[in-house]
């Protein structure tokens, strides 16, 4: 059965303090990794998917890494709007689960200003 | 691209009222579309999945027959929750899939359902 951990379950930054959310993960074939952010009140929304270890995503702030074990989003200089849930997830494959995703719990970020 | 649009956002009704959620992908071709339900502070927990022109799959512990599903066009998806009771009462999101597993979902803003 696969299985997404992500640590930690919360962050509090300041803005402009870098960090990092891990996403472990053991699947049997991964077929990509992605990330979501999750506003409160709101539907994930999709940031990155990742394929094979090695392989790097950016979009402004958040650069996305995978190893062969796990994950890691990457803040750099995170401001107050960066606050959020961040969602890493897995997809299923073969038989009747096809395409389901296996979430982690989620890292709850919080940037001060 | 990859927009999914979730209507109502917000229901508020009585007990025994039935209500409908539609889910629509507006502009790619959703074969798969899936079912969400989410408690505050925990992650999302799958309902059911359901593939254009056929019956939805759920997941052990939903009742088929309180949680209807209809997935009848490539780009529409409805969830109505039959004769609901206040302990239906949650977050509700959909998401839709072009059909391969190693393409990511991409999901509706939720509707906030509360049962009186």
């Amino acid at each position: 059965e696969d299985q997404v951990t992500q640590s930690p379950e919360a962050l509090r930054l300041q803005e402009g303090e870098s960090s990092s959310l891990n996403c472990s993960y053991t699947v049997s074939g991964l077929r990509g990794l992605f990330w979501y952010r999750q506003d409160p009140g709101k539907g994930p929304e999709f940031l990155f998917t990742l394929y094979s270890a090695g392989e790097e995503k950016e979009k402004e702030r958040l650069k996305a890494t995978l190893t062969k074990k796990e994950s890691f989003l990457h803040i750099t200089a995170p401001k107050p709007e960066d606050s959020a849930t961040y969602l890493c997830a897995v997809p299923n494959a073969g038989g009747t689960s096809y395409g389901k995703l296996t979430f982690g719990q989620g890292t709850i970020l919080t940037v001060h200003p | 691209g990859a927009v999914v649009s979730q209507h109502p956002s917000r229901v508020i009704c009585k007990s025994g009222t039935s209500v409908k959620i539609e889910c629509r992908s507006l502009d790619f071709q959703a074969t798969t579309m899936f079912w969400y339900r989410q408690f505050p502070k925990q992650s999302l927990m799958l309902m059911a999945t359901s593939n254009e022109g056929s019956k939805a799959t759920y997941e052990q512990g939903v009742e088929k027959d309180k949680f209807l599903i209809n997935h009848a066009s490539l780009t529409l998806s409805t969830l109505t929750v039959t004769s609901a009771h206040p302990e239906d009462s949650s977050f509700y999101i959909c998401s839709a899939g072009q059909g391969y597993s190693n393409q990511p979902q991409h999901f509706g803003d939720g509707t906030r359902l509360s049962i009186l």
